[in-house]
């Protein structure tokens, strides 16, 4: 178990650029949440996927954020034309989901956006 | 609907004091509630859980938590502060029928003075 890992652990971006954040989760989780979190408040729901479906989006997400898990392993979260609003700690988490519940999140390190 | 309030951003107490950290729930099921901390440059960790077992949990650490349904509390204690207590704190909730978002108070940063 090596845990959730995410990359990069900082990116600095101009304003309209586009990035991309990966994460991958422990390797027999199969639910992976994507979170925001900025200076101050708790963990912001974005998304999340079981397996390779992805479940929920949140209603607060842009159109310029999207998120993939290909395979049901690792995920990618992209953001398009970025702005300066979408500076925060984004933070992936996993969990091993059997019905009927989802008891425990396993949170990686976080990627820091900074957009200029 | 299920939401958290952490009353308190910030709470500062001296070593070997007692920690007392406050989170409210609301919810329209009975909820499952969490305890995580963040600790500088690091990722949130599980300090503890209440899965409607015993209403007195027990974490790592030596923290604590009761759930109180009465008072829609779920407060974390810990008897006597450690300066290696000094973090973030996170209340969480989660629906136990879809277990499919968490959600987040606010957070109380915890000092601990020498």
């Amino acid at each position: 178990d090596t845990g959730v890992s995410q990359n990069p652990r900082h990116k600095i971006t101009k304003r309209g650029q586009n990035v991309t954040f990966r994460c991958d989760p422990i390797s027999e989780h199969n639910r992976l949440y994507w979170y925001r979190q900025t200076l101050g408040q708790g963990p912001e729901f974005l998304t999340y996927f079981q397996n390779e479906a992805q479940l929920e989006k949140s209603r607060l997400l842009s159109d310029r954020f999207s998120a993939e898990r290909p395979k049901g392993s690792f995920s990618t979260l992209e953001i398009q034309r970025t702005e300066q609003g979408d500076s925060a700690m984004y933070l992936c988490a996993s969990s091993l989901w059997r019905a009927p519940t989802n008891e425990k999140l396993f949170f990686g390190s976080g990627t820091q956006l900074s957009v200029l | 609907a299920q939401s958290v309030t952490q009353l308190g951003s910030h709470v500062s107490v001296s070593e070997g004091a007692l920690v007392l950290l406050r989170c409210n729930y609301s919810s329209s099921v009975p909820p499952y509630l969490f305890w995580y901390v963040q600790y500088p440059n690091q990722g949130l960790q599980l300090l503890l859980k209440y899965t409607s077992a015993a209403t007195l949990v027990k974490g790592i650490n030596g923290f604590e938590a009761e759930f109180k349904k009465s008072e829609t509390s779920f407060h974390l204690t810990k008897p006597s502060a450690h300066m290696s207590d000094a973090a973030e704190y996170f209340c969480a909730v989660s629906d136990p029928n879809t277990g499919n978002q968490f959600y987040f108070g606010t957070g109380t940063s915890l000092t601990v003075i020498p």
